[in-house]
């Protein structure tokens, strides 16, 4: 089974900054997605980036940048410039390409940023 | 363009007793997926469906079951309920394929006493 670890419960960072939140994972497939997403304070979640496994390069979507290494199983966000509307809960998931697995999302347990003024 | 509507937002059930909860998707999604959400355990997957097949399922027991009809909408039921059911109960909906995006609904807040 697959498993994703986000070893940083809490995490702040000053307005305008840029914050690294970290995301291992263990899987023994070669072909599945790594998502980040977002949970504000209203608790609708919302997809911030998505990553193709069997793509090198890293996502980016404007503030918003991954670092993807597949061989350490290490998916980490990259928020730059950070605005007060970035603080919320952040969870990373995996999802298989193959199978039944491929219909279902595994989280971590989620990193709780806060945005300091 | 609507987005995932769930129904009841909040609501407090007694130990022994049922619930349904129910979940609309976007127009157009043929997949909805349910999770649970506890500050404990975190966002467990409890099941999936496609075209009103159940594609996938979490480990939970069989006191939790699922549909879906024809026109997408889904309900989940747990029967029995015991107080640690109480959770954020969040659907997604998506168009069904493992690129596809999910969109979540604002979730069912579901208190056992």
């Amino acid at each position: 089974a697959q498993t994703v670890t986000q070893s940083q419960p809490e995490m702040s960072v000053q307005e305008a900054e840029t914050v690294t939140l970290s995301c291992t994972y263990d899987t023994s497939e070669s072909d599945y997605y790594l998502f980040w997403y977002k949970q504000p304070p209203s608790r609708q979640m919302i997809l911030v980036i998505r990553q193709e496994a069997y793509k090198q390069q890293n996502a980016t979507e404007n503030r918003f940048s991954v670092n993807f290494q597949k061989a350490a199983k290490s998916f980490s966000l990259k928020i730059s410039d950070s605005q007060l509307g970035d603080a919320a809960m952040y969870f990373c998931a995996y999802r298989s390409n193959s199978g039944a697995g491929s219909y279902q999302l595994t989280f971590g347990k989620g990193t709780k940023l806060s945005v300091i003024p | 363009k609507a987005g995932v509507t769930q129904t009841p937002r909040y609501l407090i059930k007694t130990r022994g007793q049922q619930v349904t909860l129910s979940c609309s998707p976007i127009s157009g999604h043929r997949s909805v997926s349910w999770y649970q959400q506890t500050p404990g355990q975190g966002l467990q997957f409890l099941f999936e469906y496609f075209s009103e097949t159940q594609r996938n399922k979490g480990n939970f027991p069989g006191r939790f079951s699922g549909r879906q009809f024809s026109n997408s909408r889904s309900e989940m039921n747990v029967s029995t309920l015991e107080l640690g059911d109480s959770a954020l109960y969040l659907c997604a909906s998506s168009l069904g394929h493992p690129t596809g995006e999910l969109f979540f609904g604002e979730g069912s807040r579901l208190t056992v006493l």
